[in-house]
């Protein structure tokens, strides 16, 4: 069985603009979340969807919104970037939500 | 406010020992526990979880205990092998109206032979 798989894998964008990331998870889960993770931060949880509808939400700003498509897809969109959005962005999906999950390689995010 | 602490970064560990990982938290609303083990280059992997009605769960090497009256929480593995060289997170559930996972900040363990 395939695993979670992210894209891009690498990204660089100036302050200011916007960003797009894609997960497609394990065929057949869910939810899928969404992660950051920085070194001063640790990983902080963005948000969980699961079929279609976001279930749960980290703290984040508003500038950190997400969807999930019928196939479970899910696309993460971080508007007006800053220097401090730089950091590993990881996906996760599961069966049945915040239980074990099973996460991509994550997207490496530059902001300069 | 870090809610789940995990106070040493790193851990040095001799092939075929024992070695513990701990996690202390300070949420009572938490009510699952996992552990989730991270190479380089690479997302987290999960391990083991524990529910907060258990006090123990084993998983081949793998064990974790949790002691709710001292909100704590460690992962033994035994015996200990190159491989299980990695960053180890734990993480908690919370139920607080949405759910939400807090993670700890990693605890980097080396085996070494």
């Amino acid at each position: 069985k395939a695993g979670v798989t992210q894209t891009p894998r690498y990204l660089i964008k100036t302050r200011g603009q916007q960003v797009t990331l894609s997960c497609s998870p394990i065929s057949g889960h869910r939810s899928v979340s969404w992660y950051q993770q920085t070194p001063g931060q640790g990983l902080q949880f963005l948000f969980e969807y699961f079929s279609e509808t976001q279930r749960n939400k980290g703290n984040f700003p508003g500038r950190f919104s997400g969807r999930q498509f019928s196939n479970s897809r899910s696309e993460m969109n971080v508007s007006t970037l800053e220097l401090g959005d730089s950091a590993l962005y990881l996906c996760a999906s599961s069966l049945r939500g915040l239980y074990e999950q099973y996460f991509g390689p994550g997207t490496r995010l530059t902001v300069t | 406010d870090q809610q789940v602490k995990q106070n040493s970064p790193s851990l040095s560990v001799q092939e075929g020992r024992i070695s513990i990982l701990n996690c202390d938290y300070t949420n009572s609303m938490f009510d699952y526990f996992l552990w989730y083990k991270k190479y380089p280059a690479e997302g987290p992997t999960f391990l083991i979880s524990i529910s907060s009605i258990k006090d123990k769960n084993e998983d081949g090497r793998f064990t974790v205990f949790l002691n709710k009256s001292a909100k704590h929480l460690s992962l033994h593995i035994v015996p200990s092998q190159p491989g299980d060289s990695a960053v180890y997170f734990c993480a908690a559930r919370a139920i607080q109206g949405a759910q939400k996972l807090v993670f700890g900040q990693g605890t980097r363990l080396t085996i070494n032979p």
